[in-house]
């Protein structure tokens, strides 16, 4: 049984260009999670999706960011128009059920925007 | 505002003892906690959880307290080995601060084992 994937592990764009960060989950888990860690910091959350639906992006910032979890396919991280404040380590979590479970990780993207 | 704190960015202790590590929240919605393991380069890996019904979780070297009425918690290791040389996050869930399940983590303590 895979763990949760996470593709690229490394991924550098320019200012101004667009990142795409795939997450697929854990085989049989149907929650997706994404979280951020930048220098220095603790992982901050991002947004929660489940199969087709976001359930949760108030750890979203509000412009260039979205987040996606098709029915069929991993889960996307989009960040478009890239700055340098976004570098950072984007985490994907995945877990079977809602409530008091652990979340299994990912490898994580490391982003460099240069 | 962080809803959950670690205080200690970095601990070392010697190979043998006991590690302590400790980690406070603000949030009384809070009903689960977890403990993280983090390699450089790697993603966390869980470690040990409590839920807010007990006090006390052992597993193995690791041992989890919790004291609700102080909202904090820690994280004993014993005896430490060289391997546990890793970043600890302390996460919180059932709260509104990392959205509807999602975990709400601390800065993370860096545990520095040494021989």
């Amino acid at each position: 049984n895979a763990g949760v994937m996470q593709n690229p592990r490394h991924l550098v764009r320019r200012r101004g260009q667009e990142a795409r960060l795939r997450c697929s989950p854990m085989k049989g888990h149907s929650h997706v999670y994404w979280y951020r860690q930048l220098p220095e910091e603790g992982l901050k959350f991002m947004v929660y999706l489940q199969k087709e639906n976001i359930i949760d992006e108030s750890g979203m910032p509000k412009e260039r960011f979205s987040a996606e979890f098709p029915k069929e396919g991993p889960s996307i991280l989009r960040i478009q128009q890239v700055v340098r404040g976004d570098s950072a380590a984007y985490f994907c979590a995945s877990s079977p059920r809602t409530g008091n479970t652990e979340a299994f990780f990912g490898q994580g993207t490391r982003l460099t925007v240069v | 505002d962080q809803q959950v704190k670690q205080n200690s960015p970095s601990l070392s202790v010697q190979e043998g003892r006991i590690s302590i590590l400790n980690c406070d929240y603000t949030n009384s919605m809070f009903d689960y906690f977890l403990w993280y393991k983090k390699y450089p380069a790697e993603g966390p890996t869980f470690l040990i959880s409590i839920s807010s019904i007990k006090d006390k979780n052992e597993d193995g070297r690791f041992t989890v307290f919790l004291n609700k009425s102080a909202k904090h918690l820690s994280l004993h290791i014993v005896p430490s080995q060289p391997g546990d040389s890793a970043v600890y996050f302390c996460a919180a869930t059932g709260g509104t601060g990392g959205g509807a399940d999602g975990l709400t983590f601390g800065k993370g303590t860096h545990l520095i084992i040494q021989p």
